[in-house]
């Protein structure tokens, strides 16, 4: 079965700083894709990024940057610069296909980001 | 772009009673929505997948007879909790997938959740 892990459960940092989330992944796919999600406390889930398993290019978005590495089954996130406003839990996911043919996702525990002025 | 408007966005209300939450599609067709619940502080669990027009499929664990689910129309999918209890109280998520996927690089989009209190 799929599972995603992230071992942070806590981060806290001062602005400015850079910080980076770790996400490892089982999965028995082949083909699969990655997802990070951003929750702020208001609860709503912010979508950031979706990868597909071919595709291992890293990927930047302004602040943001994804780390994708199969070898070692791994889609770390960094914050660049990191502000008070993301300050958020985040979380990885991993879609796995149901016995109806559709789409779930599987999540991580979150890793709660805490950032300081 | 594609959103999913949930409602109501919180609910308190006493034990015995059934309480509905309703997940619509407001510029789209999803033919599969999504139903999750999230504990204070932890993740975020699949209960069930609802498909329009036919039974929803529970993961395990989940009771179907106390977690109802109706995917009536390509907008609208509807979780009702009956005879909600205090253990009950969480965060319920839905989400709604488009029909054409390769199209959208977010396969799945998320209402605001409700948060559900039972007293």
């Amino acid at each position: 079965a799929q599972k995603v892990t992230q071992a942070q459960t806590e981060i806290s940092v001062v602005e400015k700083e850079d910080v980076t989330l770790d996400c490892v992944y089982e999965t028995r796919d082949t083909t699969y894709y990655l997802f990070w999600y951003k929750q702020p406390p208001s609860g709503e889930l912010v979508f950031l990024i979706r990868r597909n398993s071919f595709d291992e290019q890293n990927e930047i978005s302004g602040r943001y940057s994804w780390n994708f590495q199969k070898s070692t089954s791994s889609f770390n996130f960094t914050i660049t610069a990191s502000q008070v406003v993301d300050s958020a839990v985040y979380f990885c996911a991993l879609s796995e296909l149901t016995q109806g043919g559709s789409e779930k996702l599987v999540f991580g525990k979150g890793t709660k980001l805490t950032v300081n002025p | 772009g594609a959103v999913v408007s949930q409602h109501p966005s919180r609910v308190i209300c006493k034990s015995g009673t059934s309480v509905k939450i309703e997940c619509r599609s407001l510029d789209f067709q999803a033919t599969t929505m999504f139903w999750y619940r999230q504990f204070p502080k932890q993740s975020l669990m699949l209960m069930a997948t609802s498909n329009e027009g036919s039974k929803a499929t529970y993961e395990q664990g989940v009771e179907k007879d106390k977690f109802l689910i109706n995917h009536a129309s390509l907008t609208l999918s509807t979780l009702t909790v009956t005879s909600a209890h205090p253990e009950d109280s969480s965060f319920y998520i839905c989400s709604a997938r488009e029909l054409h996927v390769v199209k959208s690089n977010q396969p799945q989009h998320f209402g605001d959740g409700t948060r559900l209190s039972i007293l």
